[in-house]
């Protein structure tokens, strides 16, 4: 059960769009689509942003959207606003397992 | 609206024991299936555990597997997560989630301490 690969980092300005990627094995994605993304504020619990690969759960901005080719997952922010500045994490359940992310920590220029 | 909250978090040795619970409101508790994730201080998200509607059918993380036990009370709207044996590598705040393959809701987490 080795955490799933993310950059330790990602940067953007305001308005532009950025992607984090989340690199697993086969074993962790196999033939799921049970990939979520989770967006955590210093001392916050963490906030469900899509789940399903794509599907975002009411509420959420349609400017976070996800993706998965393969054994990689893919958070993509676009018009990147100041209040996105968080950590971002990827999951996926993989029957009857679940693995995390090691985490992703956007900074908005 | 949707309310987790944990308590039974504090200091312990390591090899003692603590007893985590999750309250829960705003939805049929019965409904979902239920989780444990924890967070290292200052470091990323691990899954501990998971629990069916009625408690059939348990999972854990190898990590945990064999020294924590999770349960439930569906009469009591009540998540727990008994830890025995306890690491001082154990040190986390302890989320409550709703789901099993993704968590809509998170409570704020209870932080457990394990040192000498």
């Amino acid at each position: 059960q080795s955490a799933l690969t993310q950059p330790a980092s990602v940067s953007g300005s305001p308005g532009q769009s950025i992607t984090i990627s989340c690199t697993g094995t086969s074993s962790d994605f196999g033939t799921s689509n049970s990939v979520s993304w989770y967006q955590q504020h210093p001392g916050k619990a963490p906030k469900l942003l899509t789940y399903n690969v794509s599907q975002r759960p009411s509420g959420v901005s349609d400017r976070f959207s996800g993706s998965k080719s393969g054994n990689t997952a893919s958070l993509t922010i676009s018009g990147l606003q100041a209040e996105d500045e968080a950590d971002y994490y990827c999951n996926s359940y993989a029957t009857p397992n679940r693995v995390f992310g090691g985490g992703t920590k956007v900074t908005v220029l | 609206q949707v309310q987790l909250v944990e308590s039974g978090g504090g200091l312990v040795k390591p090899g003692g024991s603590l007893r985590l619970s999750c309250a829960a409101s705003g939805f049929i508790f019965s409904d979902y299936y239920m989780s444990w994730i924890r967070q290292t201080p200052g470091k990323g998200l691990e899954w501990v555990s998971y629990i069916d509607y009625t408690s059939t059918s348990t999972y854990y993380a190898d990590s945990v597997k064999g020294r924590f036990t999770i349960s439930r009370d569906n009469a009591k709207n009540s998540l727990f997560l008994q830890m025995n044996s306890l690491r001082v590598e154990d040190t986390a705040v302890y989320f409550c989630a709703r789901g099993y393959k993704a968590d809509s809701y998170w409570g704020q987490g209870a932080l457990v301490t394990v040192s000498s």
